[in-house]
């Protein structure tokens, strides 16, 4: 499985826009970037999904490189309670030995200050 | 849409006891469904995968007669942590998904565990 880095912690300004950077150099063709964060003592929140081309849904967009080895978590007016961990994970939708299995790294920790 | 609950959100049990934990898919049919395990400050380790209907897979290192998992429908999957013991009080969270784990999961509240 293609593993993922990313930084351990980044701070945010109310209001501003919080870039979540996620290296995945190893990502193959049938796998999928998952952003998902956890906020302090609750399960994991799906956040969005993208294999290719850029999404957007009404939580964040995704950024991907057209080599698809680094993508960016963008949360467009960040609040307070967007302070969470978020995870970055590759995983192929279809097919292979790891078929539906999420890995979880550290994830990077983002502070949204006031 | 695709909310996920868990019952209890905590409990606390003697050492020696076995508790269940079960997982429902609220709003959707859920083919398969996964349970993780995190400690304090670490991040989310997956135990096992089950398909409804069918036996669960375990991940290399976890029990499976410790850690029973049944899937008996496509809402509900169960956990019962068998002999607790307290290196077994954890936060316990189960994700589902619905098309044969291919499609989005999305994970419960979780459960968090103690066993004294």
């Amino acid at each position: 499985d293609a593993k993922t880095t990313q930084p351990p912690s980044m701070d945010c300004a109310e209001g501003r826009a919080a870039n979540l950077p996620c290296n995945h150099s190893t990502i193959s063709g049938n796998e999928y970037v998952y952003w998902y964060r956890q906020i302090h003592s609750q399960g994991p929140q799906y956040i969005i999904h993208g294999l290719k081309n850029n999404e957007t849904n009404e939580m964040a967009s995704l950024i991907i490189t057209e080599d698809r080895k680094s993508s960016t978590l963008i949360l467009p007016h960040a609040t307070l309670r967007d302070t969470a961990v978020y995870y970055c994970i590759v995983n192929p939708n279809a097919g292979g030995t790891s078929y539906g299995k999420l890995t979880f790294g550290q994830g990077t920790i983002l502070t949204v200050h006031p | 849409g695709a909310v996920v609950s868990q019952h209890p959100s905590r409990v606390i049990c003697k050492s020696g006891t076995s508790v269940k934990i079960e997982c429902r898919s609220l709003d959707f049919q859920a083919t398969t469904m996964f349970w993780y395990r995190q400690f304090p400050k670490k991040s989310l380790m997956l135990m096992a995968t089950s398909n409804e209907g069918s036996k669960a897979t375990y991940e290399q290192g976890v029990e499976k007669d410790k850690f029973l998992i049944n899937h008996a429908s496509l809402t509900l999957s169960t956990l019962t942590v068998t002999s607790a013991h307290p290196e077994d009080s954890s936060f316990y969270i189960c994700s589902a998904s619905g098309l044969a784990g291919g499609d989005t999961q999305y994970f419960g509240p979780g459960t968090r565990l103690t066993v004294l």
